[in-house]
């Protein structure tokens, strides 16, 4: 079965600098990855979106790399601030076109 | 952007009882709505697929006559559990794809507490 992991439950930064959360995926080659942030007892917001065919994704602070052959997404934040704090959801389409979400990276941005 | 709202943000009901979950897209149709359930430190997991004029269909282990859904019109899906027990207490989230965008981008609730004592 599909299974997509994000390898870190949490990570936490220094305002400024950039967060990295990794996203990785076995048993599948999806069309396309999605990132979510998700606040507490909040709904997931959508993020990115990004294709099979493209490596790499970018808007405002935030960038998306998609790496088919390491079945690997990258997440990136750059210039990072304490309002980034939240937890980031990766989600992909199953073969059945139902979306599978990963566990989340909960980001915690200290100033 | 695509809104989505539930009604109510939270519920507390005693054992035994049946507790109804509104989700409404207020600007745009949907054909389809999704249900999922979020325990805490967990990720979102799908419970069923909600179809505009047609019957649910839920992902396996989800069962169908306590968890009722019906989705009346292209803005409207309910999510009703019935006889709640303390184990359904979870955060239950709906979400939609715009039926007239290609992404298949979702856009979801605000979510919805339940807590059953």
């Amino acid at each position: 079965s599909q299974k997509i992991e994000q390898n870190s439950e949490a990570l936490n930064i220094q305002e400024g600098k950039t967060a990295t959360l990794t996203c990785n995926y076995t048993n599948y080659s999806p069309a396309y990855l999605q990132w979510y942030r998700q606040d507490p007892g909040r709904g997931p917001v959508f993020l990115l979106l990004i294709r099979e065919n493209e490596k790499e994704k970018r808007k405002e602070r935030l960038k998306v790399t998609f790496d088919t052959t390491l079945k690997q997404s990258l997440f990136h934040i750059t210039a990072s601030q304490p309002a980034d704090s939240a937890t980031y959801l990766c989600a992909l389409h199953s073969n059945t076109g139902k979306l599978i979400f990963g566990q989340g990276t909960t980001l915690q941005v200290k100033p | 952007g695509a809104v989505v709202s539930q009604h109510p943000s939270w519920v507390i009901c005693k054992s035994g009882t049946s507790v109804k979950i509104e989700c409404r897209s207020l600007d745009f149709q949907a054909t389809t709505m999704f249900w999922y359930r979020q325990f805490p430190k967990q990720s979102l997991m799908l419970m069923a697929t909600s179809n505009e004029g047609s019957k649910a269909t839920y992902e396996q282990g989800v069962e169908k006559d306590k968890f009722l859904i019906n989705h009346a019109s292209l803005t409207l899906s309910t999510l009703t559990v019935t006889s709640a027990h303390p184990e359904d207490s979870s955060f239950y989230i709906c979400s939609g794809p715009p039926r007239t965008r290609a992404t298949d981008t979702q856009y979801f609730g605000p979510g919805t507490r339940l807590t059953v004592l």
